[in-house]
């Protein structure tokens, strides 16, 4: 298994849809992360999990709710989504709580319909 | 302003030209400052890092960092078609007890055969 895996790789939902993102990762980390990433717009971090603690919600609309159940997985619930959440979706993980490398899922491209 | 800025390219260069990558950030306390690279539909991944001012060089790769003008550069000497990617820079930001990376936008480099 690949480092950091995310299912999802595309999804399409309408705006009244509920739908789940997934990630996995099998290296032992004990942080784990979402970012979105737009067209021309930098990384925006979401949520922060440290030992499957939120430690940081970057002032996200409450349609995206993050579930962390254990170290080695994340999810993103999504519903009541908008047009403007289009966007890839990427996970992350890292060891530590210090600046430190993080490894990243190939992402799931989102469309709102 | 943004905290890590990035010209969003594209840059198309031949194959075999030096490529200069550049960021520039705004936050005297960042110390620690990464490179990443993207390939088209999958998520970043750490090309290299530098901890202080001055030069890394990893293969074809050199990190330069300069405090005094909070610049920071990529360049890829002999660059390849393979090079063609989305290149990031990140620094570690700082605050709380979490770990989080601030990205610039990200530069598309196209290197033509």
């Amino acid at each position: 298994e690949t480092g950091v895996t995310q299912t999802p790789r595309h999804l399409v939902m309408g705006m009244t849809n509920k739908k789940s993102l997934k990630c996995e990762q099998h290296l032992g980390h004990n942080a784990m992360y979402w970012y979105k990433q737009s067209a021309k717009k930098p990384l925006e971090l979401m949520f922060v999990y440290n030992f499957k603690e939120q430690t940081e919600n970057n002032s996200v609309p409450s349609r995206f709710s993050p579930e962390c159940p254990n170290s080695s997985h994340l999810f993103l619930h999504l519903h009541t989504l908008q047009p403007e959440d289009s966007a890839l979706y990427l996970c992350a993980s890292s060891q530590g709580q210090g600046p430190t490398e993080a490894f990243f899922g190939q992402g799931t491209r989102l469309t709102v319909v | 302003q943004k905290e890590v800025e990035q010209d969003p390219g594209p840059l198309s260069v031949p194959e075999g030209a030096i490529v200069s990558l550049n960021c520039t950030y705004s936050n005297s306390a960042f110390q620690y400052f990464m490179w990443y690279r993207q390939y088209s539909r999958k998520g970043p991944e750490l090309l290299m890092y530098t901890y202080s001012s001055g030069n890394k060089e990893d293969g074809r790769f050199t990190a330069q960092v300069d405090k005094s003008s909070k610049y920071i550069s990529l360049f890829i000497r002999d660059s390849q078609p393979s090079d063609s990617a989305t290149y990031l820079c990140a620094a570690p930001g700082y605050g709380g007890a979490t770990n989080k990376l601030i990205f610039g936008t990200g530069t598309l480099l196209a290197v033509q055969p």
